[in-house]
């Protein structure tokens, strides 16, 4: 079975100051790991995913993520934030072991990010 | 590339009226279809996926249905709508390896009163 946690509801940080979004994973085999973002009212939109190689994975609007094996963790990261960032974020897992489930996506609960000024 | 078209944006609907959701991708062929429902804004909860035309799985039981009359169609419907069915139903696709993203329409913000 596969799952994802956001263990923040919220979190909030100061304009220009760097922002971390947390998020951890439970797979049977290697996992493969997914941000999104969403916008009031609106679909997700995918920011950046984890296959295989290199740890630090760089992605839309200056985001970037870090994945590390040993702590299950897929942390989203922006070195300098904007107001503008503030929405809900989402983390998604997918298990590489398929179990014939449609390569179904686990989302987990979501972080609503507010960037004040 | 490809595109995915999610209508309507917004409906109201009676208690006990029916619904019909559209969704359809456009060039691509062979999607996986996702259905999920978000509640207050936050958790997806996966209603429905299908690998093929005519192949529906359910993750959870509900008075919600899902078909796939072709192969880049996926609706979700209703017989009878209950209040509990209130929500954001977002329609998504994928190809069918499992290192690739999904790719959101915009969504459906039903209220049922």
């Amino acid at each position: 079975a596969q799952s994802v946690a956001q263990p923040e509801d919220q979190v909030n940080v100061a304009e220009g100051n760097p922002l971390t979004v947390k998020c951890t994973y439970s797979v049977s085999g290697n996992p493969y790991l997914f941000w999104y973002v969403q916008y009031p009212n609106r679909g997700l939109q995918f920011l950046l995913k984890y296959i295989t190689g290199d740890n630090l994975v760089k992605g839309s609007y200056g985001f970037e993520a870090e994945f590390n094996k040993s702590q299950t963790s897929f942390h989203l990261k922006k070195p300098s934030a904007l107001v503008s960032d503030s929405a809900l974020y989402f983390c998604a897992v997918r298990d590489s072991i398929l179990t014939g489930g449609g390569n179904k996506l686990t989302f987990g609960t979501g972080t609503q990010l507010k960037v004040e000024l | 590339s490809q595109t995915i078209h999610q209508w309507p944006a917004t409906l109201v609907q009676p208690v006990g009226s029916p619904l019909s959701l559209e969704c359809t991708v456009e060039g691509t062929s062979n999607p996986n279809l996702y259905w999920y429902r978000q509640a207050a804004g936050r958790g997806l909860q996966l209603l429905f996926y299908s690998v093929g035309i005519g192949q529906i799985s359910s993750e959870v039981p509900q008075n919600l249905s899902a078909s796939r009359p072709q192969d880049r169609q996926f609706i979700l419907s209703s017989k009878k709508l209950l209040l509990s069915d209130s929500g954001f139903y977002l329609c998504a696709w994928s190809f069918g390896r499992p290192n690739t993203e999904a790719f959101f329409g915009q969504g459906t913000r039903l209220t049922v009163v």
